[in-house]
């Protein structure tokens, strides 16, 4: 199947601080992208959907000034964590795929780790 | 509004018993079900999926899912579960506004040896 990737794999910040997330499609172009949080022991939340060159569409109750999503290239979607608190600390997933249907497999990297101090 | 339920959180099998993982799902038309499993360090990895025809599905691994819609159901079996089986598994239901998915809290599976 098709490769995603997410880089860092972990990451540990300070509280009001920045943090950055990429998510790339190693061997096909991903026509939309999914970011998703997932809370211990809980499910995958969705936070977003993004189409490349288009403005994000964020679930209800996720803070787009919070978490600026960029589809900019066919490869490469990051979600960028802004003035991060402790309680943004979460398991960050993304997730890829070529159609625009849900019978278009998606096909998930393997997560971020971010811990807020 | 979709939704998933996966009523067992835990569940341990002992290696080459038989498995079956419940998922429940509501949806206000046919849905789109799906199966995932992640292991730790890896994504999530498609299983198997349903879409229409035939509601007896195969998948990878030797994973199957029958769709029963008079029960609102879609659970995962396998005849005979390998320690390699060990890890969290997501039932999915595709659909609405966007094509998202909606996943369910997920079932640990603990195989003993």
């Amino acid at each position: 199947g098709a490769v995603v990737s997410q880089h860092p794999s972990w990451v540990i910040c300070k509280s009001g601080t920045s943090v950055k997330i990429e998510c790339r499609s190693l061997d096909f172009q991903a026509t939309t992208m999914f970011w998703y949080r997932q809370f211990p022991k809980q499910s995958l939340m969705l936070m977003a959907t993004s189409n490349e060159g288009s403005k994000a569409t964020y679930e209800q109750g996720v803070e787009k000034d919070k978490f600026l999503i960029n589809h900019a290239s066919l490869t490469l979607s990051t979600l960028t964590v802004t003035s991060a608190h402790p309680e943004d600390s979460s398991f960050y997933i993304c997730s890829a795929r070529s159609g625009t249907g849900v019978v278009d497999e998606q096909f998930f990297g393997p997560g971020t780790r971010l811990t807020v101090l | 509004a979709q939704s998933v339920t996966q009523p067992d959180i835990h569940i341990t099998v002992s290696e080459g018993a038989s498995l079956e993982l419940r998922c429940n799902y509501s949806y206000g038309a046919t849905p789109y079900l799906f199966w995932y499993v992640q292991s730790p360090g890896q994504g999530l990895q498609l299983l198997l999926k349903y879409f229409s025809g035939d509601t007896l599905v195969q998948g990878i691994k030797g994973f199957e899912a029958e769709f029963k819609r008079s029960q609102s159901s879609f659970n995962l079996r396998k005849p005979s579960v390998h320690w390699s089986d060990a890890a969290e598994y997501f039932c999915a239901v595709g659909g609405g506004g966007g094509n998202k998915l909606t996943f369910g809290t997920g079932t640990q599976l603990k195989v003993e040896l």
